[in-house]
């Protein structure tokens, strides 16, 4: 299955710890890039591989993988992290699905 | 410094067709796999087709295929989408985005700004 699950929403307080997770079979084989989208703006990469991070994105920022599982995690989480988040995975066909998205609000 | 740039965006009737442009520059163009990833209006992203730097390989959503084919002219830097049979559900935000795969990990590193592709009659 190419499908990759994100739970819908996730909420976390100021300056704590939040983890987004993103289920699918491709997980096991494939690992997962996870994009910041703010309103009105184009994605942004934040992690990629094993727990790679593109220049510019902070170290708060971190991904991890397990079995079917790609999970990011934002240490101390700030008001400018708000925004939603997509996961995305290669299938076996060669296809490149995302996630349904993850919106996080900073309470 | 990279850009993509989209264009072509715009109206058409249920049915019509659309060809839409992304114009590369920063990076060599042809080491690089392209896709097209739309975002329908308060939706998720949609990642729907993509083509190998030789241009020789492409992929395909299963909501697009036999309707959209993605190419690219490497002597120009440029990425096409060409949509035929649109329907309303086609309607989103198109965005061309890099692919990069170094050290057999995958992603998507470079955005354009989109351009709006609206079906409607």
């Amino acid at each position: 299955s190419s499908e990759l699950t994100q739970d819908p929403a996730v909420s976390v307080a100021l300056g704590q710890t939040v983890r987004i997770t993103c289920q699918g079979d491709s997980l096991r084989s494939h690992y997962a890039s996870w994009y910041q989208q703010k309103p009105g703006q184009a994605p942004v990469l934040v992690i990629y591989g094993k727990n790679n991070r593109p220049s510019g994105i902070p170290d708060r920022f971190s991904g991890s993988s397990s079995g079917n599982t790609a999970s990011l995690t934002i240490t101390g989480a700030q008001a400018e992290d708000e925004a939603d988040y997509y996961c995305n995975s290669r299938d076996s066909s060669g296809n490149h699905p995302f996630g349904g998205g993850t919106t996080l609000t900073v309470l | 410094e990279v850009q993509v740039l989209e264009s072509g965006g715009g109206l058409v009737q249920p049915g019509g067709s659309l060809r839409l442009s992304c114009a590369a520059s920063g990076f060599t163009f042809t080491s690089h796999a392209m896709s097209w990833v739309r975002q329908a209006p308060g939706k998720g992203l949609e990642w729907v087709s993509g083509i190998s730097g030789s241009g020789g390989n492409t992929y395909n959503a299963d909501s697009v295929s036999g309707r959209f084919t993605i190419s690219r002219d490497n002597s120009k830097n440029t990425l096409y989408l060409q949509m035929n049979s649109l329907r309303t559900e086609d309607t989103a935000i198109y965005y061309c985005a890099k692919d990069t795969y170094s050290s057999g990990f995958h992603r998507f590193d470079d955005w354009g700004q989109g351009t709006l592709v609206t079906v409607s009659s």
